[in-house]
C-alpha cells in the first residue's frame, strides 16, 4: 500500500498567513493527488485535484503543486472559514489512501 | 444540484450485518464510479471501497480491512449505492460517507454525502 505523510500534523496560523503543507507519498504516484478540507461535523470537500487543479467553486488562494512523492498545498491569505483539517489522497494504485491529515488552527 | 444522502446507520452488536444506502440525485448517476469512505470517531478518512460504472462493467475494489466482509452494489435505475455490512466488529466504528466520483484520468471524490454513523458494540 502507498503510504501518505503530512507535515506538520497541526499549524497554528493566524488570518493573512500563508501557508504551506507538505503530502509525501511512499513510492511515486504521478500527479493522482487530491486535496480535501475538512470542517469538525462535515464531509470533507474537494479542493485541489490532479496535484494543482483547482476545483470548481473553490476560492484561488488554494493551489496545489507537485508530482511523484512530494507535494504542497498552500492557502495564499489565510482566511477564518480556512480553519480545518485537510487531508492528501492518492489515487494512483489501490487501496486508495489518505494521508493523516494537517489540522488548521486559529493563533 | 447534486446531492447524496446516505441512511442506514444505527447500532449494531458485534457479529451483526447492516445495510447502508446512498441515494444520488441532481446527476446522471450510472455515468459515474461511487465509492464508500468511512471515519472512525476522532479519526482519519479510510477509504473502503469502490464500484465502477457500467461502462467499466460495475467492477468493485475493496480496502483489504472490509474485504470478504462488506459488499458494494449500486442499482442505477434507483440512483442507490448500497454498502452490505456483515461480520461487523468494533474497529468498524465510523461515520460512512458515500461519494461521486470525478474523472480526469483517475476518479476523483467531488462530492460527498453528510454521512452515516455505525457503531459496532455490545
Amino acid at each position: 500500500d502507498i503510504q501518505l505523510t503530512q507535515s506538520p500534523s497541526f499549524l497554528s496560523a493566524s488570518v493573512g498567513d500563508r501557508v504551506t503543507f507538505t503530502c509525501r507519498a511512499s513510492q511515486g504516484i504521478s500527479s493522482y493527488l487530491a486535496w480535501y478540507q475538512q470542517k469538525p461535523g462535515k464531509a470533507p470537500k474537494l479542493l485541489i485535484y490532479a496535484a494543482s487543479t483547482l476545483q470548481s467553486g473553490v476560492p484561488s488562494r488554494f493551489s496545489g503543486s507537485g508530482s511523484g512523492t512530494e507535494f504542497t498545498l498552500t492557502i495564499s491569505s489565510l482566511q477564518p472559514e480556512d480553519f480545518a483539517t485537510y487531508y492528501c489522497q492518492q489515487l494512483n494504485n489501490y487501496p486508495i489512501t489518505f494521508g493523516p491529515g494537517t489540522k488548521v488552527d486559529i493563533k | 444540484e447534486v446531492q447524496l444522502v446516505e441512511s442506514g446507520g444505527g447500532l449494531v452488536q458485534p457479529g451483526g450485518s447492516l445495510r447502508l444506502s446512498c441515494a444520488a440525485s441532481g446527476f446522471t448517476f450510472s455515468d459515474h464510479y461511487m465509492d464508500w469512505v468511512r471515519q472512525a470517531p476522532g479519526k482519519g478518512l479510510e477509504w473502503v471501497g469502490r464500484i465502477r460504472n457500467k461502462a467499466s462493467s460495475y467492477t468493485i475494489e475493496y480496502a483489504a480491512s472490509v474485504k470478504g466482509r462488506f459488499t458494494i452494489s449500486r442499482d442505477d435505475s434507483k440512483n442507490s449505492l448500497y454498502l452490505q455490512m456483515n461480520s461487523l466488529k468494533t474497529e468498524d466504528t465510523a461515520v460512512y460517507y458515500c461519494a461521486r466520483g470525478l474523472h480526469s484520468s483517475v476518479w476523483y471524490f467531488d462530492y460527498w454525502g453528510q454521512g452515516t454513523l455505525v457503531t459496532v458494540s455490545s
